[in-house]
């Protein structure tokens, strides 16, 4: 199975910052890659997919890019309810693995 | 509405086995796999496996292929998820999601997690 790493673990950040999140693959992975967000007692929710793609209904200030085997999601302007944990996940051919997590606090 | 609404938390003691369901609506049920995703308390995610509706075909991580199971029950739109042999560290909560078909900006067809059940605690404890 392929192991996605994501980093850093964690962050501190304030309201109005420019948050950046990676995600690397061992091997291409093309763009199959997609970034969830969670928040304390929920089901993740989907924001990108196909590694710049934003989903349905997310909010502008998300944004996905990257391909191969670097990927990068960026938060810009920070607001109160993105503070959460991220997760990057390759999903192929009906597998799927998670990236460990991003879990981004308030400063 | 598009849902998916898993069964409620389980208490079990080790070695005993855990069935949860995960039923579908507002959606043709065989289009779209599903997928069954475990939390452990303060961890990440960790996929177990995928479900085809369509045939009941299934794709399991190797480190769960000895003491999971799934199934499906298209009459009544439910998929389910059999962990047998449970253990302490089964301690977790089991999420199900569907399996979204999108086009991508280059016009190629990419999967993604967009439909998640409310998840399923399962406590294993002596």
């Amino acid at each position: 199975d392929i192991q996605m790493t994501q980093s850093p673990s964690s962050l501190s950040a304030s309201v109005g910052d420019r948050v950046t999140i990676t995600c690397r693959a061992p091997q291409t992975i093309s763009t199959y890659l997609n970034w969830y967000q969670q928040k304390p007692g929920r089901a993740p929710k989907l924001l990108i997919y196909a590694a710049s793609n934003l989903h349905s209904g997310v909010p502008s200030r998300f944004s996905g890019s990257g391909s191969e085997t670097d990927f990068t999601l960026i938060i810009s302007n920070l607001q109160p309810e993105d503070f959460a944990t991220y997760y990057c996940q390759r999903i192929y051919n009906t597998v799927s693995t998670f990236g460990q997590g991003t879990k981004v606090e308030i400063k | 509405q598009v849902q998916l609404v898993q069964s409620g938390t389980e208490i079990k003691k080790p070695g005993a086995s855990v069935k949860v369901s995960c039923k579908a609506s507002g959606y043709i049920f065989n289009g779209f796999y599903i997928h069954w995703v475990r939390q452990a308390p303060g961890q990440g995610l960790e996929w177990v496996g995928s479900i085809n509706p369509n045939d009941g075909g299934t794709n399991i991580a190797q480190r769960f292929q000895a003491r999971v199971s799934m199934t499906q029950a298209p009459s009544i739109t439910t998929v389910y998820m059999e962990v047998s042999r449970l253990t302490i560290d089964d301690t977790a909560v089991f999420y199900c999601a569907r399996v979204g078909n999108y086009y991508d900006t280059n016009g190629y067809l990419a999967d993604a997690f967009d439909i998640w059940g409310q998840g399923t605690m399962i406590h294993v404890s002596s």
